[in-house]
């Protein structure tokens, strides 16, 4: 079982729509929650970070962390085309020597 | 601020020649760095995590003697593919982790290799 699981889609949504991208994870040592955006052919950026469980937003972008299930998700009201776009989740624990864990990314397209 | 730059941002060579990769934190400084290789729609693959002033730490099966790493400063890490053969073409991003609040890890926009 990887220690991060995420579907890579491609997701396909009308511009608009409310989107949810979500990852599981195994390792209950995670305690910071990433979300990168990645344009085709250019490094990630991150978009959102959260540490423990809750909700953090910002602007279109909403991360929500639910440490007792495991699961962390990412929510973009009203899509843009330019929103298209690899989404990966990452997370990592408390100390400096832990890795950050990525997820292998969800595709994400929005329809005009 | 928080940005990355990587340099060159695309090359081609020839098999057999070594090609130098450089990141450099533009306005922070980065104890940690990161290199990452992608593969074309697949998730980033952590190659090596540098640390300014000691060695690198190579990730399983990742030839330390083939993917040279230095991390001189705060800013700048570079990465040399030596004897580059045409399956080391690949996507190659670096990353940095920002000194006071490590846990941002920001990326360069990559580099695109391609051994012909």
């Amino acid at each position: 079982q990887k220690e991060v699981e995420q579907d890579p889609g491609p997701l396909s949504v009308p511009e608009g729509a409310i989107v949810s991208l979500n990852c599981t994870y195994s390792n209950s040592a995670f305690q910071y929650f990433m979300w990168y955006r990645q344009y085709s052919r250019k490094g990630p950026e991150l978009l959102m970070y959260t540490y423990s469980s809750g909700n953090k937003e910002d602007g279109r972008f909403t991360a929500q962390v639910d440490k007792s299930s495991k699961y962390i998700s990412l929510f973009i009201r009203d899509s843009q085309p330019s929103d298209s776009a690899t989404y990966l989740c990452a997370m990592r624990g408390n100390t400096g020597g832990f890795k950050t864990i990525f997820g292998a990314g969800t595709r994400l397209f929005v329809k005009a | 601020g928080a940005v990355v730059s990587q340099h060159p941002s695309w090359v081609i060579c020839k098999s057999g020649t070594s090609v130098k990769i450089e990141c450099r934190s533009l306005d922070f400084q980065a104890t940690t760095m990161f290199w990452y290789r992608q593969f074309p729609k697949q998730s980033l693959m952590l190659m090596a995590t540098s640390n300014e002033g000691s060695k690198a730490t190579y990730e399983q099966g990742v030839e330390k003697d083939k993917f040279l790493i230095n991390h001189a400063s705060l800013t700048l890490s570079t990465l040399t593919v030596t004897s580059a053969h045409p399956e080391d073409s690949s996507f190659y991003i670096c990353s940095a982790r920002d000194r006071d609040t490590s846990l941002k890890q920001y990326f360069g926009p990559g580099t695109r290799l391609t051994v012909t």
